[in-house]
C-alpha cells in the first residue's frame, strides 16, 4: 500500500472548485518536493504540477498546488468536464529511497 | 519536443524474463534521471525504479528488488528494465518518465508497453 494517502474520490459542478489532498510524513512530502498528476481514461499521466507549486508551461493556472508540513494539495478552480480523471501525488521518501506514489483520487463533474 | 517511446513488452510465462526499452529524444537524455513506473489494470500508479543521469545511482521499488534491473546508454539516449523471475502480479502498463528533480516526481512519460505475465 502506498505511504501517500489520497481520499478515492471527490465531486463538484462545472465551475466549481475542488481540492485534493494527499496526506504523508516527514520523510517524504515533509522534506521533499510534492508532484501532482492528471490521468485521463486510457492515457498516460501528465505532470500538472512539480516543485510543491510550479505548473508546466502549458497547463492552466486553474490548477495549483501547495504544502504544508506533510500534507499536499491540488487545487482545481473553474472545474470543467475535461477534468474528470484520476489525479496522483509523488515525492520522494528518504527513509524508502524511493519515489511513491498517492493512493489517487477520482475527479467527477456532476 | 520531448519524446519517450517504450518498447519490448508482451506476453511472458511467470519466471521468464524480459527487457523493456526507451528511446529518449527532444531533451538532452544524458543529463536527466529516469523513471520506470508501472499500473496494474484498474489500479494506481506504482513507481518501479529510478537511475540518475550518470547510472552511478540506481533505487527500486521492494517488489522488483533483486529481480528488475534499470540501466541506460546515453549514446543511445535509451534507457532499459531488464526484469527477471517475472510473476502474475509484474502484468501492468510500464511507462518510463524523465525525472522532474531530485527523484522527486516525473515530468514527461511515455506511452506506456504493456506487460502481461501468464501461462
Amino acid at each position: 500500500q502506498s505511504v501517500l494517502t489520497q481520499p478515492p474520490s471527490v465531486s463538484a459542478a462545472p465551475g466549481q472548485k475542488v481540492t485534493i489532498s494527499c496526506s504523508g510524513s516527514s520523510s517524504n512530502i515533509g522534506h521533499n518536493y510534492v508532484s501532482w498528476y492528471q490521468q485521463l481514461p486510457g492515457t498516460a499521466p501528465k505532470l500538472l504540477i512539480y516543485d510543491n507549486n510550479e505548473r508546466p508551461s502549458g497547463i492552466p493556472a486553474r490548477f495549483s498546488g501547495s504544502k504544508s508540513g506533510t500534507s499536499a494539495t491540488l487545487g482545481i478552480t473553474g472545474l470543467q468536464t475535461g477534468d474528470e480523471a484520476d489525479y496522483y501525488c509523488g515525492t520522494w521518501d528518504s527513509s524508502l529511497s524511493a519515489t511513491v506514489f498517492g493512493t489517487g483520487t477520482k475527479v467527477t463533474v456532476l | 519536443q520531448v519524446q519517450l517511446v517504450e518498447s519490448g513488452g508482451g506476453v511472458v510465462q511467470p519466471g521468464r524474463s524480459l527487457r523493456l526499452s526507451c528511446a529518449a529524444s527532444g531533451f538532452t537524455f544524458s543529463n536527466s534521471a529516469m523513471h520506470w513506473v508501472r499500473q496494474a489494470p484498474g489500479k494506481g500508479l506504482e513507481w518501479v525504479a529510478v537511475i540518475s543521469y550518470d547510472a552511478s545511482n540506481k533505487y527500486y521499488a521492494d517488489s522488483v528488488k533483486g529481480r528488475f534491473t534499470i540501466s541506460r546508454d546515453n549514446s543511445k539516449n535509451t534507457l532499459y528494465l531488464q526484469m527477471n523471475s517475472l510473476r502474475p502480479e509484474d502484468t501492468s502498463m510500464y511507462y518510463c518518465a524523465k525525472d522532474t528533480s531530485l527523484f522527486c516526481g516525473a515530468a514527461y512519460w511515455g506511452q506506456g508497453t504493456l506487460v502481461t505475465v501468464s501461462s
